[in-house]
């Protein structure tokens, strides 16, 4: 993923919609990657995670699709529910002078509108 | 047991006090990490043990010293740190570098 800017991004749906988040990464080389929940006050939880040999992968009311050609993943929430609420932040491990090292994205978050 | 714990959840130092940050995990992860977390911002990588033995180390000023006394503790020593390291500090563990992280709760720390 890739800090820019100072502010979060807010994602604001209604209960029932779909939600989509993206994010973009920036090292070519990135072969893993991870979609994060984190909820007010907590640690980030593990969503989904997808491998670059892989464009699209689905879990319970979540879909994760990944466009290597520009860099781009995106998470798909379906029937959001209340309990989505929360900063979601997409992470690629990608190697970096020898290491391999997760880089966060940004984040962002989702506002669900009962 | 897929948890990751750290104690404490919040800690207030001075900029003169020591002090250290736990993190334990009983999942038989080899890898475990130190992230910093500002307000509004993603975790930003710290530390990297691997096989109980540092494997990279983001350039981190050296008030924070970092320890892994075997596979499933490690710790952060904190001494002399100013107010601008007050933050959320994550503790995290995986299998290995292309599975995913387990993260702790955090601890809440502010620097006086």
């Amino acid at each position: 993923g890739e800090s820019v800017g100072l502010h979060l991004p807010t994602l604001s749906v209604q209960e029932g919609d779909n939600s989509i988040i993206n994010c973009a990464y920036s090292n070519s080389a990135s072969d893993y990657f991870i979609w994060y929940k984190q909820e007010s006050g907590k640690g980030p939880q593990f969503i989904i995670d997808i491998r670059s040999n892989m464009d699209k992968r689905q879990g319970q009311r979540v879909t994760v699709l990944l466009n290597k050609t520009v860099k781009h993943l995106s998470l798909q929430i379906a029937a959001t529910q209340p309990g989505d609420s929360a900063v979601y932040f997409c992470a690629d491990l990608g190697v970096t002078s020898g290491t391999y090292k997760y880089i966060f994205g940004t984040g962002t978050r989702l506002k669900v509108l009962a | 047991d897929t948890e990751v714990t750290q104690t404490p959840k919040h800690l207030v130092m001075g900029m003169t006090n020591k002090k250290s940050l736990k993190c334990e995990q009983h999942m038989g992860h080899r890898a475990m990490y130190w992230y910093k977390q500002k307000a509004k911002k993603p975790p930003e990588l710290m530390f990297v043990y691997s096989y109980e033995k540092l494997s990279i180390n983001e350039s981190v000023p050296s008030r924070f010293s970092p320890e892994c006394p075997n596979s499933s503790l490690l710790n952060l020593h904190l001494h002399a740190l100013q107010p601008e390291d007050s933050a959320l500090y994550l503790c995290a563990s995986s299998q290995g570098t292309h599975y995913e992280q387990y993260f702790g709760p955090g601890t809440r720390l502010t620097v006086t």
